[in-house]
């Protein structure tokens, strides 16, 4: 089955914590994306990435960080730097890079701090 | 310039209903237009979408209608069924620019 994979589907952070967020996808997209949701908001970019090793920031990417060593993979790490990490994070991709093509998204994971 | 906006916030309608969720936006260089569709803890999904160049696209139940001049669409379900209950996003997208979202309506079918 050809899809976006994001785990774990719930993930707790302690006050100091550094946490990692998974996505993968096998359809061969160029561009990736991770994304905020926070309730009664509409989706908040992070971080994008177009191709392997490039990735650029989004509108709030404080507190955050990601890497892009594969094609298939671009993992998001909420750092102890990001004060208020409660919220859905939503992984998508995209046939082609920037603007090219539609996204298509995970099943998100929901980040809450204990 | 860059933001979406979607209206109404909520919309709760019968069984067999036809909601209307509307989007408006300002930036003329936006040249493709997707609804998406969120159940409650999973990922939204692509459910239709448009370019200017069309006034109208229908997919199944689903319809955009586009105004151009009035730098409006919006989202039409036909005959809507208790499975439609979902949040809708209306997004757009400048050519090399990453899409902006809506805010989201969240829509609730009586049956």
């Amino acid at each position: 089955d050809g899809g976006i994979t994001q785990s774990p589907k719930y993930l707790f952070r302690k006050e100091g914590q550094n946490v990692t967020l998974s996505c993968e996808q096998n359809l061969n997209h160029d561009a990736m994306y991770w994304y905020r949701q926070d309730p009664g908001q509409g989706l908040r970019l992070i971080y994008y990435s177009q191709i392997v090793n490039d990735f650029q920031k989004g509108d709030i990417a404080e507190g955050y960080s990601v890497s892009r060593e594969k094609k298939e993979s671009f993992p998001l790490t909420v750092t102890s730097a990001q004060k208020n990490p409660t919220a859905f994070y939503l992984c998508a991709s995209s046939i082609g890079r920037q603007g090219a093509g539609t996204q298509y998204f995970g099943p998100g994971t929901r980040l809450l701090v204990l | 310039q860059q933001q979406v906006k979607q209206s109404p916030q909520s919309l709760i309608v019968q069984k067999g209903g036809i909601p209307i969720i509307n989007c408006a936006y300002e930036n003329t260089a936006f040249d493709y237009f997707p609804w998406y569709q969120q159940f409650p803890g999973k990922g939204p999904a692509l459910l239709i979408a448009i370019r200017p160049d069309v006034s109208e696209k229908k997919e199944g139940r689903f319809t955009i209608s586009f105004n151009k001049s009035a730098k409006q669409f919006s989202l039409h379900i036909m005959d809507s069924q208790p499975g439609d209950s979902a949040t809708y996003f209306c997004a757009a997208r400048e050519r090399g620019q990453n899409f902006v979202f809506g805010p989201g309506t969240r829509l609730s079918v009586l049956p």
